[in-house]
């Protein structure tokens, strides 16, 4: 089993660019979730999705839109990038979802100019 | 919503010393507790988790302790070795799917 897998790894962008973040997961885990992770921030929650059909904002999720495109898939989209989205971002997933442990994908590190 | 602050942001401890994390949370309804590691350049992964029916739990060198009280609980490394120098974010859930994070706190351990 590959776990969790996120493309791409790494990204540069132009101010105003689009683009998608991808995210799979082959464990049947119901719940799956995107968080950044900026220097002395912590994870901060982006969008999760309890279960396939279904999402809902966390803490940040100005300038994002998110897709739960089956049970397996939930991609995450900056529709115009900014400066401010330059991070590394995890996408995670968790069978359970309350109280259930999350594993992580490997990250993608965004760079906006 | 959620809040979880986490202390100290750096750590630096000898070999073979304890180390301790302390983090607190806002939310009285939030019922799990878990502990991540992450090494440099690698994903965070589960080290230890509490539920707000439990006091305490240990595994091998690492526990945690709750104070739904004082809503506040703990990370505890005995022995430390060269190999627990990492990030290490505490987190809380109150059930609602909701993951919130800590800040993290970067342990190094030095030989």
């Amino acid at each position: 089993n590959a776990g969790v897998t996120q493309t791409p790894k790494f990204q540069v962008l132009k101010t105003g660019q689009s683009m998608t973040l991808q995210c799979a997961q082959d464990m049947n885990h119901n719940s799956m979730y995107w968080y950044r992770q900026d220097p002395g921030m912590g994870l901060r929650l982006i969008y999760y999705s309890a279960s396939e059909g279904t999402t809902d904002k966390g803490e940040v999720p100005n300038g994002y839109n998110v897709s739960r495109l089956n049970k397996r898939e939930f991609s995450l989209r900056l529709e115009s990038a900014a400066p401010s989205q330059t991070s590394v971002y995890f996408c995670a997933s968790s069978l359970e979802g309350v109280g259930g442990e999350l594993f992580f994908g490997e990250g993608s590190r965004l760079t906006v100019l | 919503g959620e809040n979880v602050e986490q202390h100290p942001s750096t750590l630096s401890v000898q070999e073979g010393d304890s180390a301790v994390i302390k983090c607190t949370y806002s939310d009285s309804a939030s019922n799990y507790f878990p502990w991540y590691k992450q090494e440099l350049g690698k994903r965070p992964q589960l080290i230890i988790d509490i539920r707000s029916n439990v006091g305490e739990k240990k595994d091998q060198r690492i526990a945690v302790t709750l104070n739904k009280t004082a809503k506040h609980f703990s990370l505890h490394i005995t022995e430390t070795q060269p190999e627990d120098s990492a990030v290490y974010f505490c987190a809380a859930s109150s059930g609602t799917y909701k993951y919130i994070f800590g800040t993290g706190t970067r342990l190094k351990v030095l030989a």
